[in-house]
Protein backbone atom coordinates (compact mmCIF):
# COMPACT_ATOMS: atom_id res chain seq x y z
CA UNK A 1 0.00 0.00 0.00
CA UNK A 2 0.91 3.31 -0.54
CA UNK A 3 2.39 5.26 2.54
CA UNK A 4 4.43 8.31 3.00
CA UNK A 5 7.17 8.68 5.71
CA UNK A 6 8.25 12.14 7.44
CA UNK A 7 11.78 11.91 9.16
CA UNK A 8 11.65 13.79 12.26
CA UNK A 9 8.33 14.97 14.05
CA UNK A 10 9.57 17.70 15.30
CA UNK A 11 12.33 20.18 13.63
CA UNK A 12 14.16 23.06 15.72
CA UNK A 13 16.03 25.93 13.50
CA UNK A 14 17.17 29.32 14.40
CA UNK A 15 15.82 31.92 12.41
CA UNK A 16 17.53 32.48 9.10
CA UNK A 17 19.33 29.09 9.19
CA UNK A 18 18.35 26.56 6.78
CA UNK A 19 14.61 24.43 6.76
CA UNK A 20 15.29 20.79 5.36
CA UNK A 21 11.54 18.85 5.84
CA UNK A 22 11.94 14.88 5.14
CA UNK A 23 9.56 13.13 3.17
CA UNK A 24 9.44 9.49 1.53
CA UNK A 25 7.00 7.64 0.37
CA UNK A 26 6.71 3.95 -1.12
CA UNK A 27 5.04 3.81 -4.49
CA UNK A 28 5.31 1.35 -7.49
CA UNK A 29 4.26 3.95 -9.76
CA UNK A 30 5.09 7.76 -9.65
CA UNK A 31 2.80 9.27 -7.35
CA UNK A 32 1.77 13.29 -7.38
CA UNK A 33 3.83 15.04 -4.37
CA UNK A 34 2.52 17.75 -2.15
CA UNK A 35 3.42 20.04 0.94
CA UNK A 36 1.32 21.33 2.69
CA UNK A 37 1.52 24.03 5.78
CA UNK A 38 -1.27 23.81 8.63
CA UNK A 39 -1.06 26.96 10.89
CA UNK A 40 -2.64 26.72 14.54
CA UNK A 41 -6.45 25.97 14.61
CA UNK A 42 -6.18 26.43 11.04
CA UNK A 43 -6.73 24.37 7.58
CA UNK A 44 -3.92 22.88 5.67
CA UNK A 45 -2.47 25.17 2.95
CA UNK A 46 -0.75 24.08 0.12
CA UNK A 47 3.02 24.80 -0.37
CA UNK A 48 3.95 23.17 -3.31
CA UNK A 49 3.30 20.62 -5.86
CA UNK A 50 5.29 17.84 -8.21
CA UNK A 51 3.07 16.29 -10.51
CA UNK A 52 5.19 16.04 -13.86
CA UNK A 53 7.99 17.38 -15.61
CA UNK A 54 10.75 19.52 -13.92
CA UNK A 55 11.82 17.85 -10.16
CA UNK A 56 12.69 21.06 -8.55
CA UNK A 57 9.35 22.83 -8.01
CA UNK A 58 9.45 25.97 -6.07
CA UNK A 59 6.34 26.61 -4.03
CA UNK A 60 4.86 29.99 -1.87
CA UNK A 61 6.85 31.70 0.95
CA UNK A 62 10.39 31.05 -0.32
CA UNK A 63 9.65 26.86 -0.03
CA UNK A 64 11.15 24.74 -2.67
CA UNK A 65 11.12 20.73 -3.35
CA UNK A 66 12.93 18.49 -5.09
CA UNK A 67 11.43 15.07 -6.79
CA UNK A 68 14.26 12.22 -6.15
CA UNK A 69 12.71 9.40 -7.90
CA UNK A 70 15.86 7.08 -7.30
CA UNK A 71 15.82 8.16 -3.84
CA UNK A 72 11.86 7.93 -3.46
CA UNK A 73 12.01 11.22 -1.63
CA UNK A 74 10.49 15.27 -2.05
CA UNK A 75 12.36 16.80 0.62
CA UNK A 76 11.10 20.22 1.73
CA UNK A 77 13.36 23.15 1.75
CA UNK A 78 13.98 26.77 2.72
CA UNK A 79 17.38 28.54 2.69
CA UNK A 80 16.47 31.12 5.37
CA UNK A 81 14.03 30.47 8.27
CA UNK A 82 11.15 33.03 9.42
CA UNK A 83 9.65 33.48 12.48
CA UNK A 84 6.95 32.99 10.59
CA UNK A 85 7.32 29.97 9.34
CA UNK A 86 6.86 27.82 12.76
CA UNK A 87 3.81 25.67 11.83
CA UNK A 88 3.18 22.06 11.10
CA UNK A 89 4.03 20.75 7.58
CA UNK A 90 2.85 17.83 6.00
CA UNK A 91 3.76 15.48 2.90
CA UNK A 92 1.34 14.06 0.47
CA UNK A 93 0.62 11.49 -2.39
CA UNK A 94 -1.80 10.53 -4.51
CA UNK A 95 -2.64 7.02 -4.24
CA UNK A 96 -2.45 5.51 -7.80
CA UNK A 97 -4.55 2.86 -6.83
CA UNK A 98 -7.31 4.75 -6.19
CA UNK A 99 -7.31 5.35 -9.66
CA UNK A 100 -8.65 9.13 -10.60
CA UNK A 101 -10.35 9.72 -7.20
CA UNK A 102 -8.16 11.74 -6.24
CA UNK A 103 -7.13 10.74 -2.80
CA UNK A 104 -4.25 12.20 -1.37
CA UNK A 105 -2.36 10.03 1.93
CA UNK A 106 -0.69 11.59 4.17
CA UNK A 107 2.33 11.13 6.50
CA UNK A 108 2.38 12.72 9.89
CA UNK A 109 3.48 15.74 10.07
CA UNK A 110 6.44 17.46 11.36
CA UNK A 111 6.27 20.81 13.57
CA UNK A 112 8.92 23.05 12.26
CA UNK A 113 10.13 25.23 15.52
CA UNK A 114 11.85 28.45 14.51
CA UNK A 115 14.32 30.39 17.44
CA UNK A 116 14.83 33.76 17.26
CA UNK B 1 -15.46 35.44 0.64
CA UNK B 2 -14.06 32.21 1.77
CA UNK B 3 -13.26 29.87 -0.33
CA UNK B 4 -14.09 26.20 1.88
CA UNK B 5 -16.52 27.05 5.02
CA UNK B 6 -16.94 24.80 7.11
CA UNK B 7 -19.61 25.27 10.33
CA UNK B 8 -19.74 25.25 13.27
CA UNK B 9 -15.98 25.83 14.11
CA UNK B 10 -16.28 24.40 17.37
CA UNK B 11 -18.69 21.42 18.72
CA UNK B 12 -18.90 20.28 22.23
CA UNK B 13 -21.47 17.71 22.91
CA UNK B 14 -22.84 14.51 24.98
CA UNK B 15 -22.35 11.10 24.24
CA UNK B 16 -24.86 9.23 22.45
CA UNK B 17 -26.24 12.72 20.68
CA UNK B 18 -26.47 13.14 17.16
CA UNK B 19 -24.76 15.89 15.64
CA UNK B 20 -24.32 17.66 12.05
CA UNK B 21 -21.19 19.58 10.30
CA UNK B 22 -21.63 21.39 6.91
CA UNK B 23 -19.36 22.06 4.61
CA UNK B 24 -19.53 24.73 1.32
CA UNK B 25 -17.19 25.37 -1.43
CA UNK B 26 -17.55 28.50 -3.71
CA UNK B 27 -14.35 27.52 -6.24
CA UNK B 28 -16.73 25.42 -8.82
CA UNK B 29 -14.80 22.66 -7.85
CA UNK B 30 -16.36 19.15 -8.42
CA UNK B 31 -15.11 16.98 -5.96
CA UNK B 32 -15.28 17.58 -2.53
CA UNK B 33 -13.53 15.49 0.94
CA UNK B 34 -14.12 14.66 4.65
CA UNK B 35 -10.19 14.09 6.56
CA UNK B 36 -10.47 13.46 10.29
CA UNK B 37 -7.11 14.30 11.92
CA UNK B 38 -6.80 12.59 14.73
CA UNK B 39 -5.23 14.51 18.27
CA UNK B 40 -1.44 13.40 16.84
CA UNK B 41 -2.54 15.53 14.00
CA UNK B 42 -2.46 12.32 11.33
CA UNK B 43 -4.82 13.09 8.64
CA UNK B 44 -6.84 10.38 7.25
CA UNK B 45 -9.37 10.56 4.42
CA UNK B 46 -12.62 9.50 5.13
CA UNK B 47 -14.99 10.49 2.13
CA UNK B 48 -14.93 11.70 -1.14
CA UNK B 49 -17.89 13.01 -3.47
CA UNK B 50 -17.44 13.86 -6.95
CA UNK B 51 -20.61 15.73 -8.91
CA UNK B 52 -22.86 14.68 -5.63
CA UNK B 53 -21.53 10.82 -6.76
CA UNK B 54 -19.78 9.13 -3.43
CA UNK B 55 -16.61 7.80 -4.84
CA UNK B 56 -14.27 7.36 -1.81
CA UNK B 57 -15.93 5.23 1.41
CA UNK B 58 -12.99 4.68 3.71
CA UNK B 59 -13.81 1.77 6.63
CA UNK B 60 -15.83 4.60 9.08
CA UNK B 61 -18.59 3.37 11.42
CA UNK B 62 -21.69 3.55 9.42
CA UNK B 63 -22.68 6.43 12.46
CA UNK B 64 -21.25 8.32 10.14
CA UNK B 65 -23.04 9.68 6.93
CA UNK B 66 -22.44 12.04 4.09
CA UNK B 67 -24.57 14.07 2.16
CA UNK B 68 -23.57 15.92 -1.06
CA UNK B 69 -27.01 18.06 -1.99
CA UNK B 70 -25.21 19.11 -4.77
CA UNK B 71 -21.21 19.48 -5.98
CA UNK B 72 -20.86 23.09 -4.24
CA UNK B 73 -21.90 21.53 -0.40
CA UNK B 74 -20.54 17.96 1.25
CA UNK B 75 -22.11 17.99 4.90
CA UNK B 76 -21.29 15.16 7.36
CA UNK B 77 -23.84 13.75 10.43
CA UNK B 78 -22.59 11.90 12.97
CA UNK B 79 -24.98 9.40 14.81
CA UNK B 80 -24.46 8.22 18.55
CA UNK B 81 -21.41 10.18 18.94
CA UNK B 82 -18.57 8.40 20.83
CA UNK B 83 -15.62 9.89 23.13
CA UNK B 84 -13.33 8.57 20.15
CA UNK B 85 -15.04 10.43 17.74
CA UNK B 86 -13.14 13.36 19.06
CA UNK B 87 -11.15 14.98 16.29
CA UNK B 88 -10.50 17.96 13.75
CA UNK B 89 -12.32 17.81 10.88
CA UNK B 90 -11.49 19.10 7.77
CA UNK B 91 -13.83 19.66 4.70
CA UNK B 92 -11.54 20.01 1.36
CA UNK B 93 -12.65 20.32 -2.13
CA UNK B 94 -10.65 20.14 -6.09
CA UNK B 95 -10.90 20.00 -9.01
CA UNK B 96 -11.61 16.27 -10.75
CA UNK B 97 -8.14 15.75 -12.73
CA UNK B 98 -4.62 14.66 -11.84
CA UNK B 99 -3.35 17.71 -10.63
CA UNK B 100 -4.70 17.28 -7.04
CA UNK B 101 -4.56 20.23 -5.32
CA UNK B 102 -6.74 20.45 -2.51
CA UNK B 103 -8.50 23.66 -0.97
CA UNK B 104 -9.15 22.98 2.87
CA UNK B 105 -11.60 24.17 5.16
CA UNK B 106 -10.74 25.21 8.56
CA UNK B 107 -11.95 22.73 10.17
CA UNK B 108 -14.09 21.82 13.00
CA UNK B 109 -13.19 20.83 16.32
CA UNK B 110 -15.64 17.89 17.96
CA UNK B 111 -15.58 17.37 21.42
CA UNK B 112 -17.25 14.37 22.73
CA UNK B 113 -17.75 14.55 26.63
Amino acid sequence: AQSVTQLGSHVSVSEGALVLLRCNYSSSVPPYLFWYVQYPNQGLQLLLKYTTGATLVKGINGFEAEFKKSETSFHLTKPSAHMSDAAEYFCAVSDPGSGNTGKLIFGQGTTLQVKP
Amino acid sequence: DTAVSQTPKYLVTQMGNDKSIKCEQNLGHDTMYWYKQDSKKFLKIMFSYNNKELIINETVPNRFSPKSPDKAHLNLHINSLELGDSAVYFCASSHWDRDYGYTFGSGTRLTVV
